[in-house]
Parts: structure tokens; C-alpha cells; sequence
């Protein structure tokens, strides 16, 4: 089964400091990949998609991802952490036919002041 | 705001009983996912309606269905609850069923068992 998998459950960094959110994909063909951001008691929001267009993928609100094929790797990034960044993040990747999104577990994300 | 609404918002409910989570899509959008969201499974993609047909199934339940109206609103049944049950059970929508569009989340059904 294709899966993701997102290393640390729980990230803290500072206030102004590099966010890097680590995220694998297994597949033998480059899916769809995506980011979403949970904040508490809130349903998911799109973050940013990778869809073969572009290898380095801008998102909102500062972040973004690049795709690594031989590493098979999706991992977002934010050059200045701000306090309203802290929330839960997940990976998630679809195939081109009909299916759901499968997410990782979620890494939580954690901004010290 | 994503468009996508859920209602109820909260729901509690005993062991064996049944419930209706309802969800409608944004504006033009066709397809329709549901997914769970738990402490123990993390999220999980449950089924997958398109202009009204089962697209594709996930790790749905026997007890679990769905359906998708011809105002592509559409309802996850749940049936014969188990404690297990209780989770956040998202919808989501999106223009297309395939090709990597991307969804649009709902904020959400919380269901408690008791």
C-alpha cells in the first residue's frame, strides 16, 4: 500500500527560526503530493500541492515544499517562524485515478517565543 | 472558510445506535470525499462519491455508508455505533474525482459514543 511518512510527531523551534517539516512517500510513481494545516478545533486547509508542474512548490502564508524524486521526499519549509505557524501540518499524497488522500500522522508544530 | 459545510457540528449518541452526518460541497465542485480523523488511525479517507457514483472505497466500515444526492449534497450513515466510533469525521469536496485536485475540508462532525 502507498504510504506517507512524516518524521516527528512534535517540531519546536524558535520564534524567527527556520521551520523545516520532514515528509517520505512511497510510491514507484511520483503521485500528487500535498500539505495541509490543521489548527485546533479547525477542519484541514490546503497549504500547498505538488503536481509534477514544479519541483519547488510556494504555498501560503511563507511556507514551501520541494519534491525530490530520488529521495522521495516532500518536505515544507519556512525561512522565519511565527508564533500563529504553531498547529498541526500533514503530508498527504494521491494517485492520478480516483482515490482518497493519504496522510501521514501529522507532525505538531511548536514555536517558542 | 472552504465552502465545504458539515452539519451537525457536534453529535453524542449511545452504543448500537445510528446517526446521519450530512455534508454539502462547495458551489461546482462534483466530487465528494469523507474522511475519519482519530487519536488511535490518524485520518483516514472512508469513501468517495462523484456526480452522484461511488468513486472508491477506503477503510470504511460494513456498518458505514453513504450517498451522494442529485444536489451532490451528501450523508455518511453510521450504524450499530461501537465506542471505537467516536472520532471527527471530515468532508471534503473537490472539481474533479481524480487528477489530483485538491480537496477542500469541511470543519468537521464530532461524533462521541457513550
Amino acid at each position: 500500500a502507498q504510504s506517507v511518512t512524516q518524521l516527528g510527531s512534535h517540531v519546536s523551534v524558535s520564534e524567527g527560526a527556520l521551520v523545516l517539516l520532514r515528509c517520505n512517500y512511497s510510491s514507484s510513481v511520483p503521485p500528487y503530493l500535498f500539505w495541509y494545516v490543521q489548527y485546533p478545533n479547525q477542519g484541514l486547509q490546503l497549504l500547498l500541492k505538488y503536481t509534477s508542474a514544479a519541483t519547488l512548490v510556494k504555498g501560503i502564508n511563507g511556507f514551501e515544499a520541494e519534491f525530490k524524486k530520488s529521495e522521495t521526499s516532500f518536505h515544507l519549509t519556512k525561512p522565519s517562524a511565527h508564533m500563529s505557524d504553531a498547529a498541526e501540518y500533514f503530508c498527504a499524497r494521491m494517485g492520478g485515478g480516483a482515490d482518497g488522500l493519504t496522510f501521514g500522522k501529522g507532525t505538531h508544530l511548536i514555536i517558542q517565543p | 472558510d472552504s465552502g465545504v459545510t458539515q452539519t451537525p457540528k457536534h453529535l453524542i449518541t449511545a452504543t448500537g445506535q445510528r446517526v446521519t452526518l450530512r455534508c454539502s460541497p462547495r458551489s461546482g465542485d462534483l466530487s465528494v470525499y469523507w474522511y475519519q480523523q482519530s487519536l488511535d488511525q490518524g485520518l483516514q479517507f472512508l469513501i468517495q462519491y462523484y456526480n452522484g457514483e461511488e468513486r472508491a472505497k477506503g477503510n470504511i466500515l460494513e456498518r458505514f455508508s453513504a450517498q451522494q444526492f442529485p444536489d451532490l449534497h451528501s450523508e455518511l450513515n453510521l450504524s450499530s455505533l461501537e465506542l471505537g466510533d467516536s472520532a471527527l469525521y471530515f468532508c471534503a469536496s473537490s472539481r474533479e474525482g481524480q487528477g489530483g485536485f485538491e480537496q477542500f475540508f469541511g470543519p468537521g462532525t464530532r461524533l462521541t459514543v457513550l
